[in-house]
Parts: structure tokens; sequence; C-alpha cells
């Protein structure tokens, strides 16, 4: 079976400084797709970034960016220009390729600081 | 364009009463998978519902079951409950069909409490 882990359970930076987030996951599927979900307090789980194991370039969206390493089974995600907004639960998710399995890690709590 | 929506909000049962909890996917999705996710921790999939039936299932006992209406609705019930069954309960809907891996749009939640 699949396992994501998210070692850094809490996290806090500065606004307006860069922070990285953590995932490791482990799988013998060649082709498969990551995401980062971010979960505000009491709000809506919203998809962040994907990525798909046979892109090699790494997903970038706005502020959020991904480091994929594939050989290492790394996918960490990089905030940029750290907002107050970007509070939240930060879940690193695996898909299998066919699309019917999910797993999540267990999280990260992002805080940021004024 | 309506997203995901999910209902009820919250819901108190108590121990070995059953619960159904109902999902309706975002527009243009078919496919309808259900989470468990326990207080500080990540969700835990349940099962997936395409085409009115039960694609895959996660490592959850039959107590909990669902169900795929024709409008692409999805119910889930869980039967017996335990104090465990405490949790808030996701429905995400993607895409589905065959070789097709759409990214999954997550509701807000049901939360669910067992006394």
């Amino acid at each position: 079976a699949q396992t994501v882990t998210q070692s850094q359970p809490e996290m806090s930076v500065q606004e307006a400084e860069t922070v990285t987030l953590s995932c490791t996951y482990d799988t013998s599927e060649s082709n498969y797709y990551l995401f980062w979900y971010k979960q505000p307090p009491s709000r809506q789980m919203i998809l962040v970034i994907r990525q798909e194991a046979y892109k090699q370039q790494n997903a970038t969206e706005n502020r959020f960016s991904v480091n994929f390493q594939k050989a290492a089974k790394s996918f960490s995600l990089k905030i940029s220009d750290s907002q107050l907004g970007d509070t939240a639960m930060y879940f690193c998710a695996f898909m299998n390729p066919t699309g019917n399995q999910f797993y999540f890690g267990t999280g990260t709590s992002l805080t940021v600081i004024p | 364009d309506a997203g995901v929506t999910q209902s009820p909000t919250h819901l108190i049962k108590t121990r070995g009463q059953q619960v159904t909890l109902r999902c309706s996917p975002k527009s243009g999705h078919d496919t309808v998978s259900w989470y468990q996710q326990a207080l500080g921790q990540g969700p835990q999939f349940i099962f997936q519902y395409y085409e009115e039936e039960e694609r895959q299932r996660g490592n959850f006992p039959d107590r909990f079951s669902g169900h795929q209406f024709p409008n692409y609705s999805s119910e889930l019930n869980v039967n017996a409950l335990l104090l465990g069954d405490s949790a808030l309960y996701l429905c995400a809907s993607s895409l589905g069909g065959q070789g097709v891996t759409d990214t999954q749009y997550f509701g807000p939640g049901t939360r669910l409490t067992v006394l």
C-alpha cells in the first residue's frame, strides 16, 4: 500500500517570507499523481497544486511551487511571499494511476505570523 | 457553477444508531469518493463510486456502505455507530472513467459526533 509522510506537524513563517513544507511517499508505481491541499480552520479543503509523476518539470501556481524528486520520492511545497491567508493545515496526497485510490499525509499546520 | 455540497453540516448520534450522509458532486463530475477525517489527522479513504457502483474501497468495515444515484449524487451510510466513528466526513468529486485521473474537489464535510 502507498504511504504518505509529512514529518513537520507544525510550522510558522513570517509574513512575506518563504516556507517549504516536506512530504515523502512510498509507492511501487511508476506513474501517479501528487497533490497539495490546503484546509483552513473550519473551512473547506481546496487544491493548491498538482504534479504528474511522468512530468519532470515542477508544477507552479502563482506563489506556490513544488520540488518533485521522483527518485527520492519527495514532494515538497514552497510558498513564497507568505500571506496571512495562507494559515491553514496543508495535506500532501498521492493518487494511483487509475485515479481510484487516494492517500493523504497527516498534515502540516502552517501559521503565518504578521 | 455549484461546487461539491454535503448535508447535513453537523450531526449528533448515539452509539448503535445508524446515520446517512449526503453528497452532491460538482457540476459535470460523475465520480464520488468518501473520506473520514479524525480530529488532527489526514483524511482516510473509505470508498469511491462511479457509474452507481463501488469501484474501490479502503480499509473500512462493512458497517460503512454507500450508494450513488443516477444523478451522480451519493450517500454514505454507517450502521451500528461506535464512538470512534466521530469524525469529519468528506465527500470529493471528480471526473471518472477509464484512464481518467482528474483532480478531486472536496465538499465542506459533515461533522459527525457519536455519544
